[in-house]
């Protein structure tokens, strides 16, 4: 156990549908980070909340945005679902942005038919 | 850009035999980590080694910096040591962004 949870576990939507994933961090730490991860892929980097800011973004469209709020627990939405959007979407909590060890939830498992 | 590369692709066991698993990482990586992901996706910290020689029970990870690789042994394996093993890299102007190889994908039989 991390102390990093995720909701929901599994979840199907259409293409064209909007989706909304949670996140909330370990207890002190003030940064999220989101990750997909394809089916036999390592994770890639979407974007980083610090502070309730953006802080760094991988290469993904617009159509994927975030939030962090006051206790340090996340949301990453994605708008527009595309086939190719079906992934384990993992987040990851850290004490602060930088060079630290991030732990990370069991993951949402999204499946875009 | 930073990339990170790992070694083998796939590795299957038997219970109780040692393995080495390797990470090449280029040079702007200064943020070593290694992760076990088991089969329900839940990827577990291991090791943050950035350089010099960590040990965790039968797990053991060395990172030499300046030769820019990492090597994660795993010593009389267990078959709950299976799954997908993935070594990370960020590098301190990305913000915590961490970048992943690909992984390795162990197997140990019983």
């Amino acid at each position: 156990e991390t102390g990093v949870t995720q909701s929901p576990t599994h979840l199907i939507k259409t293409r064209g549908q909007q989706v909304t994933l949670r996140c909330s961090s370990q207890s002190g730490h003030n940064t999220v980070s989101w990750y997909q991860q394809a089916l036999g892929q390592g994770p890639q980097f979407i974007f980083q909340y610090y502070r309730e800011e953006e802080n760094g973004r991988g290469n993904f469209p617009p159509r994927f945005s975030g939030l962090q709020f006051p206790n340090y627990s996340s949301e990453l939405n994605v708008n527009a679902l595309e086939l190719d959007d079906s992934a384990l979407y993992l987040c990851a909590s850290s004490l602060a942005s930088g060079q630290e060890t991030q732990y990370f939830g069991p993951g949402t498992r999204l499946l875009v038919l | 850009g930073i990339q990170v590369e790992q070694s083998p692709p796939d590795l299957i066991l038997q219970e109780g035999a040692n393995s080495t698993l390797r990470c090449n990482f280029s040079d702007s990586v200064n943020n070593l980590q290694w992760f076990h992901q088991n089969p329900w996706g839940q990827l577990i910290n291991l090791f943050y080694i950035p350089s010099g020689t960590k040990q965790n029970g039968r797990l053991s990870a060395t990172t030499v910096a300046t030769e820019r690789y990492s090597l994660l042994y795993i010593s009389s394996s267990q078959t709950t040591d299976s799954g997908v093993y993935f070594c990370a890299g960020g590098s301190s102007g990305n913000t915590g962004k961490l970048i992943f190889g690909q992984g390795t994908t162990l197997q140990v039989k019983p």
